[in-house]
């Protein structure tokens, strides 16, 4: 089974904070995704990355950066956090394929 | 970012009941998958679909990929308590890996 791993299932930080989102997958997967996902919107693509240091902009990149040094880790950076980024962040990872989700965080900035 | 029009936005049934959902889109897609959430959890995968026509069976649910690669159709039949949660359709054009997600349905069984 593919195992989608986020490193902290809740998190709560202050405004103008750095944050750190991190997820590995276990499955040697090319593809990395990052979604947001808010009640009414759906789930919302922030970044994606299809290889090691490649990434690409998704719909909704504004205020967040990513990092992948390494195939099995995809990280969001929220560079300042803001109220407006409480959310429910979902990472994901394919082979290409069919994306395989972690279990989501949970982050409220305050 | 383009967004699926998925329906009906929320359901309640009694147990025992069959269910009907479905994703419309003004693209084509060339992949269509279904998910289901659970509170607190991520988005599981329960049907992928690959071909234009295609019906694909996983127990109680059946997925069907629409002709004109614009629609998809989720069914779950004779529903039970932990059928409950959030099902989202997905789709993804030629050649790209990123989906585009439905705004979701909302399951519910009235006891």
């Amino acid at each position: 089974d593919v195992k989608v791993t986020q490193s902290s299932r809740y998190l709560v930080k202050r405004t103008g904070e750095k944050v750190f989102l991190e997820c590995v997958q276990d499955m040697d997967h090319e593809n990395m995704f990052w979604y947001r996902q808010d009640p009414g919107l759906g789930l919302r693509l922030i970044y994606f990355s299809y290889d090691v240091k490649m990434k690409e902009k998704g719909d909704i990149p504004e205020g967040y950066s990513v990092s992948r040094e390494k195939k099995e880790r995809f990280s969001l950076i929220l560079e300042s956090a803001s109220t407006n980024q409480t959310s429910m962040y979902l990472c994901a990872s394919s082979r290409p394929g069919s994306p395989h989700f972690g279990s989501g965080t949970r982050l409220t900035v305050v | 970012g383009q967004q699926l029009n998925q329906s009906p936005q929320s359901m309640f049934i009694q147990e025992g009941e069959d269910v009907s959902m479905n994703c419309t889109s003004s693209s084509i897609f060339n992949t269509w998958l279904w998910y289901k959430q659970e509170p607190g959890e991520g988005p599981v995968l329960l049907i992928a679909l690959y071909k234009a026509g295609e019906l694909t069976s996983n127990g109680r649910l059946t997925a069907q990929f629409g002709i004109t690669r614009k629609d998809s159709f989720l069914n779950i039949s004779a529903s039970i308590p932990s059928d409950v949660g959030i099902y989202f359709c997905a789709g993804r054009p030629w050649g790209n890996e990123k989906l585009t997600f439905g705004t979701g349905t909302r399951l519910t069984i009235i006891p």
